[in-house]
């Protein structure tokens, strides 16, 4: 079975704070994605990044990093120097690659606040 | 703008009805996703279709049927509505339904009271 574990439920920040969201994933599979969405006041859901479990390098777009351990099946999610549109709900997620698992398996979210 | 469509953006209506939910994918992607958010459950995964064809089933129940069209358009519908249907559904699209990123639509917030 795949699970994902946000332990943050909310966070509180302070504009141009620097935050990282935790995200912990178990699965029994070797080959697998891992997605981060954001859910903004609004609630749609933005992709902001797919990263698969081959790739371990870390990733960086702008004030966004990406931190990917397998070895502690972390994959966690840095906002440097944060701004009130980062303002939303973040939440991690895990798909399986291989054939009759399609669907994404998400974390319960971390609710982000950046106050001005 | 995912390019996703979900119509309507809210509904609201009482315990016993029947809705449809409507999705619209991006072009060129065969397949759409169907989740439900609620406060108590989190986001779930419902069902996916394939062109045309299901593929996948996750925690949807019997009340609730779906189906995609030759268009590719997918359809949600939610019959004997409960008080506990109440919740954010997203449909998603992507490609091929294979390991690429699902793209979300907006949402359609439906209130059963």
């Amino acid at each position: 079975a795949q699970k994902v574990t946000q332990a943050q439920t909310e966070i509180s920040v302070v504009e141009k704070e620097d935050v990282t969201l935790d995200c912990v994933y178990e699965t029994r599979d070797t080959t697998y994605y891992l997605f981060w969405y954001k859910q903004p006041p609004s609630g749609e859901l933005v992709f902001l990044i797919r990263r698969n479990s081959f790739d371990e390098q870390n990733e960086i777009s702008g004030r966004y990093s990406w931190n990917f351990q397998k070895s502690t099946s972390s994959f966690n999610f840095t906002i440097t120097a944060s701004q009130v549109v980062d303002s939303a709900v973040y939440f991690c997620a895990l798909r399986f690659l291989g054939a009759g698992s399609y669907q994404l398996t998400f974390g319960k979210g971390t609710k982000l606040s950046v106050i001005p | 703008d995912s390019g996703v469509t979900q119509t309507p953006k809210h509904l609201i209506t009482a315990t016993g009805q029947r809705v449809t939910l409507r999705c619209s994918p991006r072009s060129g992607d065969l397949s759409v996703y169907w989740y439900q958010q609620s406060l108590d459950q989190g986001l779930q995964f419902l069902i996916q279709y394939y062109n045309g064809e299901e593929r996948a089933k996750g925690n949807i129940l019997e009340r609730f049927s779906a189906q995609q069209f030759p268009d590719l358009h997918s359809e949600l519908n939610l019959s004997s509505l409960e008080l506990g249907d109440s919740a954010l559904y997203f449909c998603a699209s992507s490609v091929t339904g294979e390991g690429e990123t699902q793209y979300f639509g907006p949402g359609t917030r439906l209130l059963v009271l």
